[in-house]
């Protein structure tokens, strides 16, 4: 069965400073998406990025870009410039191309930005 | 945008009670989603439906059951509340794999 294991509960990064969250997964497939959601205080989970597996390219939003290594199964998250905003839980999600249609999520980061 | 309503943001309902959240979008997506989110427990998904009228277990049905009797609404019924079925509630739609999921804001049930 595929997992998604994110091994950091809470991080802490200093405004403008730069941060990474570490996220792995397991699956036996070879095609699938790759994502990272952010729910702010607020409770709106949003879409940060995707990745598709196929690509070798890392993905980049803006101050958001992943490092995706396929053959270590790690996809982690590199925050920019942290800004207060930025201040969420972030879950790392994983769904085969091919297969059912449901997303499985990690268990999720805890991001606080220190001003 | 893609808009998903859930249409209570908060909950509280009597043990016994039988208990309906609302789920609604407006994008024509053949799929939904209800997960429940509990701290350190992550997401996890309870009902999920590829089209009008189906509907698939997911990993923690017990306890729930869904209708979608038209494509843009999706309800998760608990037949009888109890209190450890406290929790937050997402509904989610997606267009497809590529595309992830869209969210509702969520529904903190209560249930005492």
């Amino acid at each position: 069965a595929q997992t998604v294991t994110q091994s950091q509960p809470e991080m802490s990064v200093q405004e403008a400073e730069t941060v990474t969250l570490s996220c792995t997964y397991d699956t036996s497939e070879s095609d699938y998406y790759l994502f990272w959601y952010k729910q702010p205080p607020s409770r709106q989970m949003i879409l940060v990025i995707r990745q598709e597996a196929y690509k070798q390219q890392n993905a980049t939003e803006n101050r958001f870009s992943v490092n995706f290594q396929k053959a270590a199964k790690s996809f982690s998250l590199k925050i920019s410039d942290s800004q207060l905003g930025d201040a969420a839980m972030y879950f790392c999600a994983y769904t085969a191309m091919n297969r059912d249609d449901k997303i499985i999520f990690g268990k999720g980061t805890r991001l606080h930005i220190l001003p | 945008d893609v808009k998903v309503t859930q249409s209570s943001r908060y909950l509280v309902k009597r043990t016994g009670e039988k208990v309906f959240l609302e789920c609604v979008q407006d994008m024509d997506h053949e799929n939904m989603f209800w997960y429940r989110q509990d701290p350190g427990l992550g997401l996890r998904l309870i009902y999920f439906s590829y089209d009008v009228k189906m509907k698939e277990k997911g990993d923690i049905p017990e306890g729930y059951s869904v209708s979608r009797e038209k494509k843009e609404r999706f309800s998760l019924i608990l037949e009888s509340a109890s209190t450890n079925q406290t929790s937050m509630y997402l509904c989610a739609s997606r267009a497809g794999r590529y595309y992830g999921y869209t969210f509702g804001s969520g529904t903190r049930l209560t249930v005492v």
